[in-house]
């Protein structure tokens, strides 16, 4: 497609349950990046994929966040056991390659507002 | 670690007012900048950005932004505002040297009366 498409928009979960969010990004961009905006905050990095491998998955909070790349092109997070503070909207950004540092030619989609009830 | 300092949390400007938006950067090394645009209701775009070179960036929609090495920072202006331009502003940085994390400011929310 012409963007990078994330689905769902919205999600609404009890605390407790079990989340998949999906991106599909442009077709051919090799590099994913999740980043997470909780209200009033600016997005904070999640993990990056550099084709099917997680390149640096330093930002993922804890152990219940894990987020796959079977084929290189689109990624779901997951995220078990899940708890209020999760709440926030995801977002998902690819680009052709990392380039000059992070940033370079990114695309963002419009992200899954996650709310857990 | 990098932060980055969005000191304006909401700004309201009349249509044709001057903006200015300020950004800060905390980091030692090498970086590159970046102004993010989130229209309401959609993903968020790249504004411009900053990797070397003339330190006065110009972007989309009449946007510009100066890289000032010195204070840390890399404050966004436009001359002249427009209701379309009603929006939340995000500064990023990244580091040059190959990090795969963009770090972002808290946003500024301009909005514009027409």
């Amino acid at each position: 497609g012409a963007g990078v498409s994330q689905t769902p928009s919205n999600k609404v979960t009890e605390k407790g349950k079990y989340v998949e969010l999906r991106c599909d990004p442009i077709s051919g961009h090799t590099a994913l990046y999740w980043y997470r905006q909780s209200l009033g905050q600016g997005p904070e990095f999640l993990i990056y994929f550099q084709g099917t491998g997680a390149a640096d998955d330093s930002g993922l909070p804890n152990d219940r966040f894990f987020a796959v790349r079977p084929e290189g092109s689109v990624s779901t997070l997951k995220i078990q056991r899940t708890e209020r503070g999760d709440s926030a909207v995801y977002l998902c950004a690819s680009s052709l390659a990392p380039g000059q540092g992070a940033g370079n030619g990114y695309t963002f989609g419009s992200g899954t507002r996650l709310t857990v009830v | 670690a990098q932060s980055v300092s969005q000191h304006n949390h909401h700004v309201i400007l009349s249509e044709a007012a001057s903006l200015e938006l300020g950004c800060n950067y905390s980091y030692g090394g090498t970086v590159n900048l970046f102004w993010y645009v989130q229209y309401p209701g959609q993903h968020l775009q790249l504004l411009l950005k900053y990797f070397s070179g003339d330190p006065l960036v110009k972007g989309i929609k009449g946007f510009e932004a100066e890289f000032i090495k010195s204070k840390f920072s890399f404050n966004l202006r436009k001359p002249s505002v427009q209701w379309s331009d009603t929006a939340e502003y995000f500064c990023a940085v990244s580091d040059q040297t190959g990090a795969n994390n963009l770090f972002f400011g808290t946003g500024t929310r301009l909005t514009v009366i027409p």
